[in-house]
């Protein structure tokens, strides 16, 4: 099983609502990460968790709180988000957290804040 | 900081033809690079992964090359086909994380 499943796939929010994303991946990998997409821009790294602990936050803002409850599931937990917050945000996973192994990507959760 | 950018930001080709996609990077201290297709409003999808040690990688239709001095790396694609068509992204690892350039859009016409 070489594959990454996000839900949902698509996702409408408004500013007050919270909401979760949800990732699960079975391939035994210790690193996982969210990335968020605008439309045609490329992707750009939020968290990443090694061995279930945050190793990096690229200075998100705090209404995204991620969540790795263990090694194959990563949540990304969404409160009172913006309008420019709408993007595509994808969950990937490798063996090691620095990236130095192929990353295995989710098709991704589109996200639109109304 | 590392900063990669891909040429061109889109192409458009007749079924068949061979066709190079280009990558390049500022600082040639890279651990590896990798090649991702991505349909529109979905994941991305792994193509090759080239090691900072390697100078190519083939699979299948698709080669990438390394030149890792120069900060450039090419993704040929042969006998290209109307399934061909999507984005491709380039990214290269400095050991921590993956930085992508904007990618390439890639039109086969059948």
């Amino acid at each position: 099983d070489t594959e990454v499943t996000q839900t949902p796939k698509h996702l409408v929010m408004g500013m007050t609502n919270k909401k979760s994303l949800k990732c699960e991946q079975h391939m035994g990998h210790r690193a996982m990460y969210w990335y968020k997409q605008k439309a045609k821009k490329p992707p750009e790294l939020m968290f990443v968790y090694s061995y279930e602990k945050l190793s990096i936050n690229e200075s998100v803002p705090s209404r995204f709180s991620p969540e790795c409850p263990n090694s194959s599931l990563l949540n990304l937990h969404l409160h009172a988000l913006q309008p420019e917050d709408s993007a595509l945000y994808l969950c990937a996973s490798s063996q090691v957290e620095t990236a130095t192994e192929k990353l295995f990507f989710g098709s991704g959760t589109q996200l639109s804040v109304l | 900081k590392q900063e990669v950018t891909q040429i061109p930001a889109a192409l458009s080709v007749p079924e068949g033809e061979n066709l190079v996609l280009n990558c390049s990077f500022t600082d040639s201290a890279i651990y590896n690079l990798q090649w991702f297709r991505q349909d529109p409003g979905k994941g991305l999808t792994s193509l090759l992964l080239i090691q900072s040690s390697q100078r190519e990688q083939t699979s299948g239709r698709l080669n990438a090359s390394l030149d890792k001095s120069s900060g450039r790396s090419t993704l040929y694609i042969a006998a290209s086909q109307p399934g061909d068509s999507a984005t491709y992204l380039c990214a290269v690892c400095d050991g921590n994380k993956l930085v992508f350039g904007a990618g390439t859009i890639l039109r086969v016409k059948s």
